[in-house]
């Protein structure tokens, strides 16, 4: 199975922020990484495929980017619905993995 | 609009099986991968296996020689069973769609989750 592997776990920033979170596979995954975002008691939501492509309807504040094994996922200028806990996912091959997750407090 | 509402038995005893039913409103049933994931405190987001609206499926692994996945694309519904269920299976359980037509393979729309505990 591939591992995927975020960094921090968590996070503390205020609104207004710039938060970078990582997510590291354990093999060439070329742009197969998708990233959720996952408020309390709720369905994770798809924010970006392909690594840095936005679903629609995502605020342009979100970016990705990365190939390969490594990835970012940063937010400028974070807002108050930001604060959640935010999952990288390969979709290369099967099974498919997530990381364990990032969470981004309020500080 | 498209919208997957899922329901199923949330309290089991070790060695039951666990059955739960995603159906599908709006949208196409056909063309798409119907996926179930789970979430626990230990183990995070697990992908569990998924099926197409023909029946072909893909399980994982980890779980293979527990799960069945099913569908009845008649009525946009599918279904999983996990057999012998043990404290290691308690976790919130999604539905989801997997979306390949943008190449990637997203889930793009989730289930509300069913929270599933096992105990004796």
């Amino acid at each position: 199975d591939i591992q995927m592997t975020q960094s921090p776990s968590s996070v503390s920033a205020s609104a207004g922020d710039r938060v970078t979170i990582t997510c590291r596979a354990s093999q060439n995954i070329r742009t197969y990484l998708n990233w959720y975002q996952q408020k309390s008691g709720k369905a994770p939501e798809v924010l970006m495929y392909a690594a840095s492509t936005l679903q629609s309807g995502v605020p342009s504040r979100f970016s990705g980017s990365g190939s390969g094994t490594d990835f970012t996922l940063t937010i400028t200028s974070l807002q108050p619905e930001d604060f959640a806990t935010y999952y990288c996912q390969q979709s290369y091959t099967s099974p498919w993995t997530f990381g364990q997750g990032t969470k981004v407090e309020i500080k | 609009q498209v919208q997957l509402q899922q329901w199923g038995a949330g309290l089991l005893k070790p060695s039951e099986t666990l059955s739960l039913t995603c159906a599908v409103y709006g949208g196409s049933f056909s063309g798409y991968y119907w996926s179930w994931i789970r979430q626990s405190p230990g183990k995070g987001l697990e992908w569990i296996g998924e099926i197409t609206h023909s029946g072909s499926t893909n399980y994982n692994p980890s779980l293979k020689s527990r799960i069945t996945i099913s569908v009845d694309a008649s009525n946009k519904q599918f279904s999983l069973k996990v057999n012998s269920v043990t404290a290691a299976d308690t976790a919130v359980y999604y539905c989801a769609r997997g979306n390949h037509f943008t190449g990637w393979k997203e889930w793009d729309y989730w289930g509300q989750g069913t929270l599933v505990s096992v105990s004796s």
